[in-house]
């Protein structure tokens, strides 16, 4: 049962476009969605996350949007550059419900040509 | 942000063999968590690790085989034990990150330890 589902396994986008990475859910006792990147042999560090009381997040070139009713999440990256190419992992967590733990999606790897 | 170190970075052992993996915190820290990430799939989370009481384990891992110790707030150890190519995976331990605004509910995630079962 995947209850946190990114159905991209890959994304390429050219530098100063916009990259649009999506993720679904099912779970409705989550209240808290967070984004990870990865780099190859490290582990994920945190970018940026959303209470389910938002419908939108924004920090710098990131911008998370969420969406109750089609329980759905999108991360925008605009500009994309080539540094952003990573693997993107989206998480969910019932804070309040299930101790916080993170349940992840099996990320999204995203691809920035120069 | 919190400084977190895996041993060993990357192994490959023989079935049947079990090997601990180390996790280093800088602070003091309550709870430590335990995740695999199987090739091509997403991180699942083994177990919670809270200091001075057992494990809790995730439905479908058991300590038998993945036992965990968490002798004080900075330090803990994931064993995998008769191990089979199945095991094969990424172990990575985290930590709760701060509960300031914009952060709650973060972790920060160790280096990894990359296991190879033949």
């Amino acid at each position: 049962d995947q209850q946190v589902k990114q159905n991209s396994p890959s994304l390429s986008v050219q530098e100063g476009r916009i990259s649009i990475l999506n993720c679904d859910y099912t779970n409705s006792m989550f209240d808290y969605f967070l984004w990870y990147k990865k780099y190859p042999a490290e582990g994920p560090t945190f970018l940026i996350s959303i209470s389910s009381i938002k419908d939108k997040n924004e920090d710098g070139r990131f911008t998370v949007f969420l969406n109750k009713s089609a329980k759905h999440l999108s991360l925008h990256i605009v500009p994309s550059q080539p540094g952003d190419s990573a693997v993107y992992f989206c998480a969910a967590s019932a804070l309040y419900n299930q101790g916080g733990k993170l349940i992840f999606g099996q990320g999204t790897e995203l691809s920035v040509k120069p | 942000s919190a400084v977190i170190s895996q041993k060993p970075s990357r192994d490959i052992c023989q079935r049947g063999t079990s090997l601990t993996i180390q996790c280093q915190v800088d602070s003091q820290v309550t709870m430590m968590f335990w995740y695999r990430q199987q090739p091509g799939q997403s991180l699942t989370l083994i177990a919670t690790a809270n200091q001075g009481s057992e494990a809790t384990y995730e439905s479908g891992f058991v300590i038998d085989k993945f036992p965990i110790s968490r002798p004080n707030l900075t330090f803990s150890t994931l064993t995998v034990s008769n191990m089979s190519p199945e095991d094969s995976s990424i172990y990575l331990c985290s930590v709760p990150g701060p509960r300031g605004r914009g952060r709650l509910g973060t972790q920060y995630f160790g280096p990894g330890t990359r296991l190879l079962v033949l």
